[in-house]
């Protein structure tokens, strides 16, 4: 069965540090999605990023990047010098990808607070 | 950009009436989803809508609940007599394809918080 673990509850920090947040996963299929959504206290679920078990490249959008190993089935994130509109709570899912329905499997979710 | 849009936002209801939550999912996408979070919690899928019919539900998705997509636009989801248990944010999703495509993100709704009284 899928499984998406996110074992830090909530992480502070200050303005300008970097900041990772960790995600680890259980699949059985070798084909799958692994996400990350960030919920702000407004409460909508914003897609961050998206990427696929073929595709082990890290990757960096501005101040995010991912690192992705399959060899440790984690797919961590990482705020370079962090801002209080990071402020929020960070989602990793798994979704697999074997003609069925792709439902996404949540985390529990990492509060993450940047306080100025 | 388009977006996957709910209404109402915050819905309250005493328990034991039926709740009809309503979702406009991107327009040309195929694969629509339902998924609640009861407060502070994680977010759970409840059920998965392609080709006018449902395609996988959980645990959660009992005879209570049910889904239609009635024109062709919207997408709903009923609790025929709401619970106590069954306040939460509940949020659609919508997805254009499936496969290894490009297209595999479910974008998500703002979400209907639904208080049961």
């Amino acid at each position: 069965a899928q499984k998406v673990t996110q074992a830090q509850t909530e992480i502070s920090v200050v303005e300008k540090e970097d900041v990772t947040l960790d995600c680890v996963y259980e699949t059985r299929d070798t084909t799958y999605y692994l996400f990350w959504y960030k919920q702000p206290p407004s409460g909508e679920l914003v897609f961050l990023i998206r990427r696929n078990s073929f595709d082990e490249q890290n990757e960096i959008s501005g101040r995010y990047s991912w690192n992705f190993q399959k060899s440790t089935s984690s797919f961590n994130f990482t705020i370079t010098a962090s801002q209080v509109v990071d402020s929020a709570v960070y989602f990793c899912a798994l979704s697999e990808s074997q003609g069925g329905s792709e439902k996404l499997v949540f985390g529990k979710g990492t509060k993450l607070t940047v306080n100025p | 950009e388009p977006e996957v849009t709910q209404t109402p936002s915050h819905q309250v209801t005493q328990m034991g009436q039926e709740v009809i939550l309503r979702c406009v999912p991107i327009s040309n996408h195929l694969y629509f989803y339902w998924y609640r979070q009861i407060l502070g919690q994680k977010v759970e899928f409840l059920v998965s809508f392609y080709n006018n019919e449902i395609s996988e539900k959980s645990e959660i998705f009992d005879d209570q609940f049910s889904v239609e997509r009635p024109d062709g636009s919207n997408f709903t989801l009923k609790i025929r007599s709401t619970k106590l248990e069954d306040s939460a944010m509940y949020f659609c999703a919508s997805r254009l394809a499936g496969g290894l495509t490009p297209t595999d993100t479910q974008y998500f709704g703002p979400g209907t918080r639904l208080t049961v009284l």
